[in-house]
Order: structure tokens, then C-alpha cells, then sequence
């Protein structure tokens, strides 16, 4: 069925550590992956996606890598900073097996806090 | 607008009341969906509309709730009698079209409180 694992759930660094949040899914049929950032009240916000042609891609101090054959992909925040803290959600397409629908099922997110 | 707009931001309603939540997609954005998101939880999906195709109602929960989308643009969900479990954020996105790997943006959500 459609499955999105995210793990951790929460996590805590010191401003200027790394923080890594990883993801599995289950539709081998996927080709999208996309990373939301979700501040307090706010809707979710695209921070960087993935399309399954590339291994990696970086913008700045994110990055997201993809391992298809695993069905694993991972967010990576380097140089954390506390206006990083936030709960981000990973994402995958579902639906692309012959459905109509290319709707996105999402991970349980991880809170992530960064220390001052 | 420059954005998916939602409204209400807020709403409080009784128990056992209807209750109307509006989203505006992005002017030219065909595919429309709509997101259940329960405090601390992840994103539930709800329904989907695709330009004139027949929805997607999968994730609807029960049959009080409903959605339609007027004239391809506008979407009004709908939720009958609530119940104290429909409290949650209710968030709506549109994409271009549709398509693998089209950017979904979402609104900022329709808080919704059942007392």
C-alpha cells in the first residue's frame, strides 16, 4: 500500500552541525521526491525536491540524495542555523503506475530544533 | 493571487454543525488537492481534482465529507455534522498540471476546532 516512513521523528542539533532525516517508500513506481518545511502556523513549503534521473542535488546547505534500488531517500542540512528549526515532511508521487492520480503521500515528519 | 488562498484561517463550530472551507489554487494551476493535517501528525490525503476528470475521493473519511471544484478553479470541501475528530488544519495545493514532478504548493491552511 501507499507508505512513506520518515525517520526521526524529532531531532536535536547544535547551530552549525549537520542534520540528516531519512525516508523510505514503497511505490517503486515513484519518480518524485519533494521536501517540505513546515514552520508553527504555517503551510508546508517546498524546500528542495528530487526526480529519480539524479542520485544528489544541492542548493546551498541542503541537499537531497536518492538511492532507488534501496527506495531510500535522504535530506541533508549542513551549517544548521536556529531559522532552521522547523518540522519537515518528505514526499513521494504516488500513483504513477497507471492511476489517475499523482498525488504526493507524505512522511510523519521530523521536528527538528536547532540549538543557539 | 500570488498564492493558494484558504478561508476561513480559522473557524470554531459546534458539534454536529456543516462547515464550508474555500480554496483559491493559483490562477492557471489545473490539478487541486486537499490535505487533513491533525496536530503534531503528518498530511493526510483527502480528495484530488485534475482539470474536468472524475476526482479522486479515496481519502475522504466518511461520507460527510464532500468536495467539489467550480469551473475548474475554486474548490469548496465540505464537512457534515461534525464531529470532534474532524478538528484539524485543513490545507489545500494546486499544481501546474498534471504529471509526475510538478511543484505542489500548498496554502496556509483552514485551522478547523469542533467544540
Amino acid at each position: 500500500g501507499e507508505n512513506v516512513e520518515q525517520h526521526p521523528s524529532t531531532l536535536s542539533v547544535q547551530e552549525g552541525d549537520s542534520a540528516v532525516i531519512k525516508c523510505t517508500y514503497s511505490d517503486s513506481a515513484s519518480n518524485y521526491f519533494p521536501w517540505y518545511k513546515q514552520e508553527l502556523g504555517k503551510g508546508p513549503q517546498l524546500i528542495i525536491d528530487i526526480r529519480s534521473n539524479v542520485g544528489e542535488k544541492k542548493d546551498q546547505r541542503i541537499a537531497v540524495t536518492l538511492n532507488k534500488t534501496a527506495k531510500h531517500f535522504s535530506l541533508h542540512i549542513t551549517e544548521t542555523q536556529p531559522e532552521d528549526s522547523a518540522v519537515y515532511f518528505c514526499a513521494a508521487i504516488w500513483g504513477l503506475g497507471g492511476g489517475a492520480t499523482n498525488k504526493l503521500i507524505f512522511g510523519t515528519g521530523t521536528l527538528l530544533a536547532v540549538q543557539p | 493571487g500570488a498564492g493558494v488562498s484558504q478561508s476561513p484561517s480559522n473557524k470554531v463550530t459546534e458539534k454536529g454543525k456543516d462547515v464550508e472551507l474555500r480554496c483559491d489554487p493559483i490562477s492557471g494551476h489545473t490539478a487541486l488537492y486537499w490535505y487533513r493535517q491533525s496536530l503534531g501528525q503528518g498530511l493526510e490525503f483527502l480528495i484530488y481534482f485534475q482539470g474536468n476528470s472524475a476526482p479522486d475521493k479515496s481519502g475522504l473519511p466518511s461520507d460527510r465529507f464532500s468536495a467539489e471544484r467550480t469551473g475548474g478553479s475554486v474548490s469548496t470541501l465540505t464537512i457534515q455534522r461534525t464531529q470532534q475528530e474532524d478538528s484539524a488544519v485543513y490545507l489545500c495545493a494546486s499544481s501546474p498540471h498534471r504529471g509526475s514532478g510538478n511543484t505542489i504548493y500548498f496554502g496556509e491552511g483552514s485551522w478547523l476546532t469542533v467544540v
